[in-house]
């Protein structure tokens, strides 16, 4: 059975950046196919953030291009989120899944929150 | 504001059916058949119920079906339970990335 797990800080300062690392265990992440970010602010709805294939072929959302990078790490089975110069908006419950591409993510992480402020 | 179209709320009584719609455009509903459901409970991770428009995970009951035509795509699900009572979200690949929908509110009453 395939689980991911979350972890890094869970409050982060206005303009730096949130660093997340997506651990998987039972499944080799050389497998992939995709390995993806989505992200829920507090009562709001789903966004996705981006995906990579475990050969590093990254896909993001335009609206966070500029801003987000997502990297694989095979040697520790983890892939991880780094967004950068964050603000408030970027308070959100951050989830990591398994992407079977297309949008697919059928197996998720708990998901963690992360709080924006000073 | 998101790219794909949902209504906020549905709702149904327990044994009805329901059919949340999901509206894109040619560059993504329309132009690719990669549309995924998800199922989310308050304060849980989402749960993919349909992907690639039709197909279902293994455990997800055959009550939940998928469908698309021209640039919608349809979540149905049919003999409502109590625990369907949820919030549901469809995804879609588009043009170089992933367009979602602002989420739909079921309501068994």
């Amino acid at each position: 059975q395939v689980q991911l797990q979350e972890s890094g800080p869970g409050l982060v300062k206005p303009s730096e950046t949130l660093s997340l690392t997506c651990g998987i265990s039972g499944y080799a992440i050389s497998s992939g196919p995709f390995w993806g970010w989505v992200r829920q602010p507090p009562g709001k709805g789903l966004e996705w953030m981006g995906s990579i294939s475990h050969s590093g072929n990254s896909f993001y959302n335009p609206s966070l291009k500029s801003r987000v990078t997502i990297s694989v790490d095979t040697s520790k089975n983890q892939f991880s989120l780094r967004l950068t110069s964050v603000t408030a908006a970027d308070t959100a419950v951050y989830y990591c899944a398994r992407d079977l591409g297309g949008g697919s993510h059928d197996f998720w992480g708990q998901g963690t929150l992360v709080t924006v402020s000073s | 504001q998101s790219a794909l179209t949902q209504p906020r709320s549905v709702s149904g009584s327990p044994g009805q059916s329901v059919t949340i719609s999901c509206t894109g455009t040619s560059s993504d509903v329309g132009g690719y058949n990669y549309v995924s459901w998800y199922q989310q409970h308050p304060g849980k991770a989402p749960k993919l119920m349909i992907y690639d428009v039709t197909k279902r995970p293994s455990g997800v009951p055959d009550r939940f079906f998928g469908s698309k035509s021209g640039n919608t795509a349809s979540l149905t699900i049919s003999g409502l339970l109590p625990e369907d009572e949820a919030d549901y979200y469809c995804f879609s690949q588009a043009d170089g990335s992933v367009v979602f929908g602002g989420g739909t509110k079921l309501t068994v009453l």
